[in-house]
């Protein structure tokens, strides 16, 4: 069975810090991965996409892939209180559909 | 533009009973996806649909079903409600179907509670 796997936390770290959300996953043939942010009660709001080994970043959020390893993480730079949400990893299998992790709580502390 | 749409925002229901959920795409998007997300969990895929026909189909029971209308809105109904049928159900739309590469933009979803 699919699956991915992300550390449920809650992750707490202090207001201005590197926050890091890690993500594995079983499918080997995934290409796709995808980095949601939900907010208590609110749907799922894209932050990120990757698709190649390495960095990609885009403002003060960075994705990480390597499929080597099977392992996509998050970084979030100086972080914010507006921050602190549940983030998900979504994959793409090779049926084309996401299958989604269950999400880390992140609480960023003033 | 006005983004992904679904109504009703909540709904209550008993058991045993149907409901129907509704959802508009962001204009031009041709592909629509059900989710079902419980309490504490990631989504799970229920259904997608491309161009009005069904592209994609989760693990879930007969009693969930799903149509795409002509103008690319769609309506997930669920018969005989059960009790762990209560959850957050969200609609996504994309502007082509699953072969292509996008990140869904999401509903804000119908919170449906089943008592």
């Amino acid at each position: 069975q699919k699956e991915v796997e992300q550390n449920s936390g809650p992750l707490s770290v202090p207001e201005g810090a590197i926050a890091s959300l890690n993500c594995t996953y079983s499918d080997r043939v995934s290409q796709s991965f995808f980095w949601y942010r939900q907010y208590s009660g609110k749907s799922p709001e894209l932050i990120m996409s990757i698709y190649s080994n390495g960095d990609k970043e885009d403002g003060r959020f960075t994705a990480q892939l390597n499929k080597a390893s099977q392992y996509v993480s998050l970084l979030i730079r100086d972080s914010q209180p507006s921050d602190s949400a549940t983030y998900l990893c979504a994959v793409r299998d090779s049926n084309y559909q996401l299958i989604w992790g269950a999400g880390t709580k992140l609480i960023i502390k003033p | 533009d006005a983004g992904v749409t679904q109504s009703p925002t909540h709904l209550i229901k008993t058991r045993g009973q149907q409901v129907t959920l509704r959802c508009s795409p962001i204009s031009g998007h041709k592909s629509v996806s059900w989710y079902q997300q419980v309490l504490g969990q990631g989504p799970q895929f229920i259904f997608q649909y491309y161009e009005k026909e069904e592209r994609g189909r989760g693990n879930f029971p007969d009693r969930f079903s799903a149509r795409q209308f002509p103008n690319y809105s769609s309506e997930l109904n669920v018969n005989a409600l059960l009790l762990g049928d209560s959850a957050l159900y969200l609609c996504a739309s994309s502007p082509t179907d699953s072969r292509m590469d996008y990140g869904y933009t999401f509903g804000s979803g119908t919170r449906l509670t089943v008592v």
